[in-house]
């Protein structure tokens, strides 16, 4: 069965501040992946994702992420953080088997401080 | 485009209640999942319909259940409500154009937070 960890629970980072968080997941085969963003009081929303090709993709508001096969990490970037990218963030997975269900991660709450 | 819709935002049940979960999928959208999010965690499959039928189910027990419309739009089902089943329960479409890029780009709803007393 595929999975999603997220080693960061809850980040608070001063505005400016770069940010990176992580995320791991155990599958073997192949994979698409997603970075999903909550903000406070509003639904889901898609960051950016990786299907194939360029392992480094980019997002909506300056976010990237890398995807690192032999890491089996796809990690969240973006240089300089704003107070309004305060919100919960969530990495998840998708394999190559026929089930059609995306595996999320626990999340990471990123609180920006003005 | 109007996006996905559900209802009701909130509600209050009781231990064996039954409930009901309304969603409007996006338009153009022919497959509708259902997600449980419990405080603090993230988002876990209940399961997902694609024309009518269920096409693929989590580690959810029977009593959850659920129906998709011809128009697309979906019900979640929960019988002898636990308290456990306190969360919020998403609601998210999509374009399955079988396998391919599209097919795993969900849009979200709002959700419905459902609390079991």
């Amino acid at each position: 069965a595929q999975s999603v960890s997220q080693h960061n629970h809850h980040v608070i980072l001063s505005e400016a501040a770069s940010l990176e968080l992580g995320c791991n997941y155990s599958y073997g085969g192949t994979v698409n992946l997603f970075w999903y963003v909550q903000y406070p009081g509003q639904h889901l929303q898609l960051l950016l994702k990786y299907f194939s090709g360029d392992p480094l993709v980019k997002g909506i508001k300056g976010f990237e992420a890398e995807f690192i096969k032999s890491k089996f990490s796809f990690n969240l970037r973006k240089p300089s953080v704003q107070w309004s990218d305060t919100a919960e963030y969530f990495c998840a997975v998708k394999g190559d088997t026929g089930r059609r269900a995306l595996t999320f991660g626990s999340g990471t709450r990123l609180q920006v401080q003005p | 485009e109007t996006g996905v819709t559900q209802s009701p935002t909130h509600l209050i049940k009781t231990r064996g209640q039954q409930v009901t979960l309304r969603c409007s999928s996006q338009s153009g959208h022919n497959t509708v999942s259902w997600y449980q999010q419990a405080l603090g965690q993230g988002p876990q499959f209940i399961f997902q319909y694609y024309r009518e039928e269920e096409n693929g189910r989590g580690n959810f027990p029977p009593r959850f259940s659920g129906l998709q419309f011809p128009n697309y739009s979906s019900e979640l089902n929960v019988n002898a409500l636990e308290l456990d089943d306190s969360a919020l329960y998403l609601c998210a479409s999509s374009l399955d154009r079988g396998l391919g890029s599209g097919a795993n780009v969900l849009t979200f709803g709002a959700g419905s937070r459902l609390t079991v007393l």
